[in-house]
């Protein structure tokens, strides 16, 4: 299976830049790495995906590096409502094995 | 547009009792699927359906089934449930997916909220 290591929680502050590191060492040549958010009693939303090197939008970054073994989710300044879960996914052709979302990081942002 | 709907979103049921989650997209996707996630952990992909017409296990199908009603349609159905079954249950859809796409966005539904006692 697919499978994917985040820290399990992280704590920052408002105004802040962080960077949640997710592992997956048997990613295959043809899987995207994507990251959901999810807040309390809602389901999760996509943030951000990609294939190699840095992609950006209007909400995060995120950085892979040349052997893709892991990827690292930047979010710049962050704001209270940035609280929530933060889950690194490794999707892929060629079953339900590459739809594996791991317990994902809790991010708490402090005034 | 609504995006993913879900009803109901709570339930309670008896131990033994059957009931039908419904889900429904509006945005045309292709795929779709259903989760379920237990307090402190990540979602399991119970079933999924890469097009209309077709639907195939995913992590944890045991004591589901599903249909694909059409394209807009999904149910997940718990035969006769067990207090092992009591989790949040979400829905999703994407544009592509599964078996043969590698890069998916997937829209989640609000979630039913399921209890067996």
């Amino acid at each position: 299976l697919a499978k994917t290591t985040q820290p399990i929680s992280m704590d920052s502050y408002e105004g802040q830049e962080v960077n949640i590191t997710c592992s997956h060492n048997n990613i295959a040549t043809n899987d995207y790495i994507t990251w959901y958010q999810q807040f309390p009693s809602q389901g999760p939303r996509f943030i951000i995906q990609g294939y190699k090197t840095k992609v950006t939008n209007e909400v995060a970054s995120l950085f892979i590096p040349a052997d893709r073994k892991s990827s690292t989710l930047s979010l710049p300044r962050v704001s209270l409502s940035d609280t929530a879960v933060y889950y690194c996914l490794v999707e892929g052709s060629g079953g339900y094995n590459k739809l594996i979302f791991g317990a994902g990081t809790r991010l708490a942002v402090h005034p | 547009n609504a995006g993913v709907t879900q009803t109901p979103k709570f339930q309670v049921l008896k131990t033994g009792q059957s009931m039908t989650l419904q889900c429904a997209q509006d945005m045309n996707h292709n795929s779709m699927y259903w989760y379920r996630q237990d307090p402190g952990m990540g979602l399991r992909l119970i079933y999924y359906s890469a097009s209309e017409g077709t639907t195939d296990k995913g992590e944890v199908p045991n004591g589901y089934n599903v249909s694909r009603l059409n394209k807009r349609e999904f149910s997940l159905r718990l035969e006769s449930a067990a207090p092992s079954q009591t989790s949040v249950y979400f829905c999703a859809s994407s544009e592509v997916g599964l078996p043969s796409s590698s890069s998916y966005e997937q829209y989640f539904g609000p979630g039913t909220r399921l209890t067996v006692t």
